[in-house]
């Protein structure tokens, strides 16, 4: 079983839509936890950064941290076609300047006009 | 606006020659930095963690003599893929993150093709 697991997609939906994309991981050791979005032949761009459990909104993104289940995800309200890219978790062990970041591979999402 | 800043953005070479590609800090002193590489439709995979003024830590199954990473000042990296071959060709992307618990901020990567 892969450290973290994440459904690649593709994830089509129509604009104004809400989205939905999630994780799981099996390492309960994991406390940091961040959604990047990544476009084509770009660097990943963070998110969401959370620690541990809880909830946390940023305009239309909210993150969602379950740890009890081992299971995260990242809503995206309204959605636009300039949010058509590749959507990355990731987590790590220790704060997240000095630990190694797991990925989940990621999932594609295309937003339609 | 970015905090990190790579370079080159994209390289086409003959396979043999050696390749740096360049990792800068912008707003922040980065006494860490790593390094992943990205095949195509894969996640990000790690290769080396950059310490500034010691040696890099590699990845299990990561050749450190083929990939040599300098990091002599608290804002630059250097990864350099020696004798680059075809099976080299990668995304290679380098992040870093301020002190403490500060997350991880990335480059643009460089799209590394070898001929």
């Amino acid at each position: 079983q892969k450290e973290v697991e994440q459904d690649p997609g593709p994830l089509s939906v129509p604009e104004g839509a809400i989205v939905s994309l999630n994780c799981t991981y099996s390492n309960s050791a994991f406390q940091y936890f961040m959604w990047y979005r990544q476009y084509s032949r770009k660097g990943p761009e963070l998110l969401m950064y959370t620690y541990s459990s809880g909830n946390k909104e940023d305009g239309r993104f909210t993150a969602q941290v379950d740890k009890s289940s081992k299971y995260i995800s990242l809503f995206i309200r309204d959605s636009q076609p300039s949010d058509s890219a590749t959507y990355l978790c990731a987590m790590s062990y220790t704060g997240g300047s000095q630990g190694n970041l797991i990925f989940g591979k990621g999932t594609k999402l295309s937003v339609k006009p | 606006g970015a905090v990190v800043s790579q370079h080159p953005s994209w390289v086409i070479c003959k396979s043999g020659t050696s390749v740096k590609i360049e990792c800068r800090s912008l707003d922040f002193q980065a006494t860490t930095m790593f390094w992943y590489r990205q095949f195509p439709k894969q996640s990000l995979m790690l290769m080396a963690t950059s310490n500034e003024g010691s040696k890099a830590t590699y990845e299990q199954g990561v050749e450190k003599d083929k990939f040599l990473i300098n990091h002599a000042s608290l804002t630059l990296s250097t990864l350099t893929v020696t004798s680059a071959h075809p099976e080299d060709s990668s995304f290679y992307i380098c992040s870093s993150g301020q002190t403490g618990n500060q997350p991880q901020h990335f480059g643009d990567g460089t799209r590394l093709s070898i001929l």
